[in-house]
């Protein structure tokens, strides 16, 4: 079976623009989450997304949001781009909401913000 | 705020020693807890996982944690470590949110096994 994929897997921004990340769950798995890893704040949960809907929400500002599409596929966007953005962005994807299925971690994205 | 903390932020052990890995929570409610890892170039992947029963938890080679609610403590062991368990090891709990639930994760411990 193959695992979660992530595109793209490196990105490079300025300040000011926005940017999208894509998520493809595993196949069968209805949820997405998201999650940002910095070495300064670790890792920090962005939101999930179950059947199209998001269901649980971290402490993020509006600036970051996300959908989910039919197939499960996920996207998350982040607009107006901060220097404090860049990290690594990682998605989980399982079979069921909430996260007490196990949770199976994509690669990530890597986002730097020049 | 509910928070995860771990301890020992980097940790040395010979081949054979036995490995203790600490992990506080600070969230009062019922609890949700787990122990991912992330092998160097590899995905994250949980370890394990607790959320009711026996406080003692088993989980993939030969890891095991331990529920202490009076201490609300999650601490995860192994009795003799090898090479290959050289990793990042990271604590987590489900904490409610504004927004629902979140999985709040500790900041990591790094392990190093040496030969």
């Amino acid at each position: 079976k193959a695992g979660v994929t992530q595109t793209p897997r490196y990105l490079i921004k300025t300040r000011g623009q926005q940017v999208t990340l894509s998520c493809s769950p595993i196949s069968g798995h209805r949820s997405v989450s998201w999650y940002q890893q910095t070495p300064g704040q670790g890792l920090q949960f962005l939101f999930e997304y179950f059947s199209e809907t998001q269901r649980n929400k971290g402490n993020f500002p509006g600036r970051f949001s996300g959908r989910q599409f039919s197939n499960s596929r996920s996207e998350m966007n982040v607009s107006t781009l901060e220097l404090g953005d860049s990290a690594l962005y990682l998605c989980a994807s399982s079979s069921g909401q909430g996260f007490t299925d196990t949770q199976y971690f994509g690669p990530g994205t890597r986002l730097t913000v020049l | 705020a509910q928070s995860v903390s771990q301890h020992n932020h980097h940790v040395i052990l010979s081949e054979a020693a036995s490995l203790e890995l600490g992990c506080n929570y600070s969230y009062g409610g019922t609890v949700n807890l787990f122990w991912y890892v992330q092998y160097p170039g590899q995905h994250l992947q949980l370890l394990l996982k607790y959320f009711s029963g026996d406080p003692l938890v088993k989980g993939i080679k030969g890891f095991e944690a331990e529920f202490i609610k009076s201490k609300f403590s999650f601490n995860l062991r192994k009795p003799s470590v090898q090479w290959s368990d050289t990793a990042e090891y990271f604590c987590a709990v489900i904490t409610p949110t504004g927004g629902g639930n979140k999985l709040t994760f500790g900041t990591g411990t790094q392990l190093k096994v040496e030969l």
